[in-house]
């Protein structure tokens, strides 16, 4: 079953660096996602992106965040310069049409711990 | 109003018993709906999408009410492993809302 992947699958880094997250989604699907779970939190939607463009994106989704697709595979988060309430599960996922179709899928996540 | 509401739950049920969980929408432009599975400190996995006809899937069946934006999902013949935090999904147009999900513990 063709699957997100996401890289790296834990992350401790100290607040004011900037760290970049990793995903390659499906490869056919057109539309990438990311969101963020603080721990005990809702999933949290924070941007949509297609046709190598921001779509659509959350008021999280502020200047320190922005989204990549540098090569045909990987869909990158980069967060410039972290903060503690930066902390949190970020899930990267794809999905074939805009509104869902026959579903989104999303990868296992990266752990990010701001220390 | 949130966009996607549901009760967070705990539901606490024996094995075997059947049990409905609901939501609820606000956002009329959501154009698809489903159910997902979250286990613990994992990622959300599709359980499955939800279709005003209703769709079933073994033990789980789901059913969207449109006119009263309404979204409920019934397992019956709960298993231990059913254990889990269900999270109702809305998807508009690039932008997917997720509800904070209810709890079920399924108890031997």
């Amino acid at each position: 079953e063709p699957e997100v992947t996401q890289t790296p699958s834990h992350q401790v880094t100290q607040m004011g660096q900037e760290v970049i997250l990793r995903c390659v989604p499906i490869s056919n699907h057109l539309y990438f996602y990311w969101y963020r779970q603080i721990l005990g939190q809702k999933v949290e939607f924070l941007v949509s992106f297609y046709n190598n463009e921001i779509s659509e994106k959350s008021e999280i989704f502020d200047d320190q965040f922005s989204v990549e697709r540098p090569d045909g595979s990987n869909f990158t988060l980069k967060i410039r310069s972290t903060k503690l309430e930066d902390s949190a599960m970020y899930f990267c996922a794809s999905s074939a049409f805009s509104t869902g179709g026959d579903g989104y899928t999303f990868g296992s996540g990266t752990r990010l711990t701001v220390v | 109003r949130k966009e996607v509401e549901q009760d967070p739950g705990p539901f606490n049920v024996p094995e075997g018993a059947t049990v409905a969980f609901n939501c609820t929408y606000s956002n009329s432009a959501s154009q698809s709906f489903f159910w997902y599975r979250q286990d613990c400190r994992k990622e959300p996995k599709l359980l499955m999408s939800v279709y005003s006809s209703g769709n079933e899937d073994g033990r789980f069946t789901a059913q969207l009410n449109r006119a009263s934006q309404y979204i409920s999902l019934l397992i019956r013949d709960s298993k231990l492993s059913d254990s889990a935090t269900y999270l109702c999904v809305g998807g508009g147009y690039q932008k997917v809302t997720f509800g904070i999900g209810t709890k079920l513990q399924v108890i031997p």
